[in-house]
C-alpha cells in the first residue's frame, strides 16, 4: 500500500518568515495530494490541494508543489502568522491496485510561529 | 447543514468492553471513512465504505468492524475494548472523484 514520510516533524520559525513542509510517497499511481490543518483539539481542515497533472498551486500565502518523478509533494506558507500555529498533514491518495480511492496521510507536523 | 456528526465525543471503557462510535453525514457523500490518531504517527486509516452496503479495510482494520446500512450512517464497532485503542477517532466522508475529506469532531476514546 501507499506509504508517506512527513519532514520535520517539528518546525518554529518568526512571525514573517516562510516555512516549508515536505512529503514523500511511495505509490507512483497516486493522483490526489491534500493538505490539512489541524488546530489544537480540532477536526482537519483542507487548506489546499493538487492535482497529479498539476506541478504547482497557490492560494494567497499557501502553496504547494508536485513533483511527480521523484514522488514528493511540500507545502510553502509565506509570511507566517500565529494563527498559521497548528499541525500540519500531507497526504496521498492512491489510484490502483488496494489502494484505490484511499487517502494516506503523514506523521504531522507541528508548525510553531513566534510572534 | 451539519456535515459530519459523531457521537460521543468522550468514552472511558474497560478493557474488554465494547461500543459502538456513531457517526453520520448529510451531504449525500458516497465515501464515508474512519481515522485514528496517535501522537507521531498522523491519520490512519481503520475502514472505509465506498457506498451502502460495501466496506473495506484500511491499514488499521483489526479489532474494529463497521457497517454501512443506509448512505448516511457509518458507525465503528469495537467488541473487545483493549488499552491499544486508547485514541482520538475521526469520522471523515466525501463524494466520488477528489472530492474533499470532511472530518467531524472527533471522539476521544480511553481503554483503562
Amino acid at each position: 500500500g501507499e506509504n508517506v514520510e512527513q519532514h520535520p516533524s517539528t518546525l518554529s520559525v518568526q512571525e514573517g518568515d516562510s516555512a516549508v513542509i515536505k512529503c514523500t510517497y511511495s505509490d507512483s499511481a497516486s493522483n490526489y495530494f491534500p493538505w490539512y490543518k489541524q488546530e489544537l483539539g480540532k477536526r482537519p481542515q483542507l487548506i489546499i490541494d493538487i492535482r497529479s497533472n498539476v506541478g504547482e498551486k497557490k492560494d494567497q500565502r499557501i502553496a504547494v508543489t508536485l513533483n511527480k518523478t521523484a514522488k514528493h509533494f511540500s507545502l510553502h506558507i509565506t509570511e507566517t502568522q500565529p494563527e498559521d500555529s497548528a499541525v500540519y498533514f500531507c497526504a496521498a491518495r492512491g489510484a490502483g491496485g488496494t489502494s484505490y480511492g484511499k487517502l494516506t496521510f503523514g506523521q504531522g507536523t507541528i508548525l510553531t510561529v513566534h510572534p | 447543514n451539519a456535515g459530519v456528526t459523531q457521537t460521543p465525543k468522550f468514552q472511558v471503557l474497560k478493557t474488554g468492553q465494547s461500543m459502538t462510535l456513531q457517526c453520520a453525514q448529510d451531504m449525500n457523500h458516497e465515501y464515508m471513512s474512519w481515522y485514528r490518531q496517535d501522537p507521531g504517527m498522523g491519520l490512519r486509516l481503520i475502514h472505509y465504505s465506498v457506498g451502502a452496503g460495501i466496506t473495506d479495510q484500511g491499514e488499521v482494520p483489526n479489532g474494529y468492524n463497521v457497517s454501512r446500512s443506509t448512505t448516511e450512517d457509518f458507525p465503528l464497532r469495537l467488541l473487545s475494548a483493549a488499552p491499544s485503542q486508547t485514541s482520538v477517532y475521526f469520522c471523515a466522508s466525501r463524494t466520488s472523484g477528489f472530492g474533499e475529506l470532511f472530518f467531524g469532531e472527533g471522539s476521544r476514546l480511553t481503554v483503562l
